[in-house]
C-alpha cells in the first residue's frame, strides 16, 4: 500500500521549452504532496508543498513561475518546470504523506523524474 | 530551527563489516525519524522509522534507536552486503507540517 508514481522517470527536452512531471498517489489519497530537488551528490531540497485545491506553498528561494505547481485532484500534483535550461537540469522526486491508523504517518516517494535540458 | 546532520561520506567496508552511520539532528518538539535509502538512479525508500525517544526502528538488519538525550538516531547494521551499496539518508518529520528535512546523505559502498 501508499505507492507514489511518477512520471515520466528521465526526459530531456530544449532550452526555453516546458515540461511537466506527473506525481499520482495509487492506492490512497494524498491532500499534500511535497516536490523535493536533488542535486548530484547533494541531499534533496524541499521546493514546496502541493495542497490539494489550494495554491502551493514554495519555500524560500523557489521561483514560483518557474516551477508551477498545481494538485488539482487527491491523487495527481504536478510540477511543471517552464522555459527550461540548463542548470535546471536535476532529479526531482515528489512524495506524498499519508495517514494510517495503525501506522501513525509516513511518506512514501515518487520514483524520480531526471530532467536533462540541452 | 530544525536540522539534521549526517556523517560526512563515502564510507567504504568490506562484505560482513559492522556498520554504523551516524546521524544527529536539532529539532523543537517531537519529532519523527526516518532512515531513507536510495539505490543508483532512483527514488528514496523508506527503510526504517522511528516515531518517539528510545523507540527502536528495524528492518532488512538495519537498525536505529531514538535518542532523544544525545538528539541522535544512528543507523546500523551488523553485517553488510555489497548489496547494501547505496546512498542513505537520515531525515526528521514533523507531523505538524508534514515536511521532511533531510540530512546531506552518506554514500555506502561495499566491496566484496
Amino acid at each position: 500500500g501508499a505507492v507514489v508514481s511518477q512520471h515520466p522517470s528521465r526526459v530531456i527536452c530544449k532550452s526555453g521549452t516546458s515540461v511537466k512531471i506527473e506525481c499520482r498517489s495509487l492506492d490512497f489519497q494524498a491532500t499534500t504532496m511535497f516536490w523535493y530537488r536533488q542535486f548530484p551528490k547533494k541531499s534533496l531540497m524541499l521546493m514546496a508543498t502541493s495542497n490539494e485545491g489550494s495554491k502551493a506553498t514554495y519555500e524560500q528561494g523557489v521561483e514560483k513561475d518557474k516551477f508551477l505547481i498545481n494538485h488539482a485532484s487527491l491523487t495527481l500534483s504536478t510540477l511543471t518546470v517552464t522555459s527550461a535550461h540548463p542548470e535546471d537540469s536535476s532529479f526531482y522526486i515528489c512524495s506524498a504523506n499519508w495517514l494510517g491508523s495503525a501506522l501513525g504517518y509516513g511518506y512514501t516517494f515518487g520514483s524520480g523524474t531526471r530532467l536533462t535540458v540541452v | 530551527g530544525n536540522s539534521v546532520t549526517q556523517m560526512e561520506g563515502p564510507v567504504t567496508l568490506s562484505e560482513e563489516a559492522f556498520l554504523t552511520i551516524n546521524c544527529t539532528y536539532t529539532a523543537t518538539g517531537y519529532p519523527s525519524l526516518f532512515w531513507y535509502v536510495q539505490y543508483p538512479g532512483e527514488g528514496l525508500q523508506l527503510l526504517l522509522k522511528a516515531t518517539k525517544a528510545d523507540d527502536k526502528g528495524s528492518n532488512k538488519g538495519f537498525e536505529a534507536t531514538y535518542r532523544k538525550e544525545t538528539t541522535s538516531f544512528h543507523l546500523e547494521k551488523g553485517s553488510v552486503q555489497v548489496s547494501d551499496s547505496a546512498v542513505y539518508f537520515c531525515a526528521l518529520g514533523k507531523s505538524n507540517t508534514g515536511k521532511l528535512i533531510f540530512g546531506q546523505g552518506t554514500t555506502l559502498q561495499v566491496k566484496p
